[in-house]
């Protein structure tokens, strides 16, 4: 079970940092993700991180998100800076143990609004 | 980037119908095409991987087939439970892809 936290209003310009709290399963033994959806969009993939710790974007994020894990914790998370309107969405931590997603949270809504 | 377009965007069908949905990748992606089912406020839910293997809970009438460059998802007979929006995703490159969905609504 993957449970995400820490969505919410934010300014453009501003940050914020998600949290997925898992259960089931180990987090550092996984390749674990970031999937966002705009509201009546569809899915874009953000940022995954490894097991062996390798981390990648996609390019609308790179440079200003940053995934990480704490391993104590089994939580996955993601640091958003320099946050745009257009990174509004729900934002979705999924699992994924060959690149394709098999077990996804329930999401959290990030709003970047003035 | 590798583009994945799905057709139609919307496919209306009555109950106990047949469903296609269509996903075209803007190149080859092997056989490393997965779909996902949607509902309304709910998360994605993994449908098919490796183009072809249904994952656990989807009953047989879902059929995923194709490699390359063409890719289909057949529902031989529409249950209720099945109107939703379904989503394919590549995953043989870089950065992972999904298509637009294919929203599958009540005639």
């Amino acid at each position: 079970q993957l449970v995400e936290s820490g969505g919410g209003l934010v300014q453009p310009g501003g940050s914020l940092r998600l949290s997925c709290a898992a259960s089931g399963f180990t987090v550092s033994a996984n390749a674990m993700n970031w999937v966002r959806q705009a509201p009546g969009k569809g899915l874009e993939w953000v940022s995954v991180i490894y097991g062996g710790a390798n981390t990648y974007y996609a390019d609308s994020v790179k440079g200003r998100f940053t995934i990480s894990r704490d391993n104590s914790k089994n939580t996955l998370y993601l640091q958003m800076n320099s946050l745009r309107v257009e990174d509004t969405a729900v934002y979705y931590c999924a699992r994924a143990p060959a690149n394709w997603f098999d077990s996804w949270g329930q999401g959290t809504l990030v709003t970047v609004s003035s | 980037e590798i583009v994945m377009t799905q057709s139609p965007a919307t496919l209306s069908v009555s109950p106990g119908e047949r469903a296609t949905l269509s996903c075209r990748a803007s190149q080859s992606v092997g056989s490393y095409l997965a779909w996902y089912q949607q509902k309304p406020g709910q998360s994605p839910r993994l449908l098919i991987y490796g183009a072809s293997t249904r994952a656990t809970g989807f009953p047989a009438r879902f059929t995923g087939s194709g490699s390359g460059t063409e890719f289909t998802l057949t529902i031989s007979s529409l249950q209720s439970e099945d109107f939703a929006v379904y989503y394919c995703q590549q995953y043989n490159n870089w950065p992972l892809t999904f298509g637009g969905g294919t929203k599958v609504e009540i005639k």
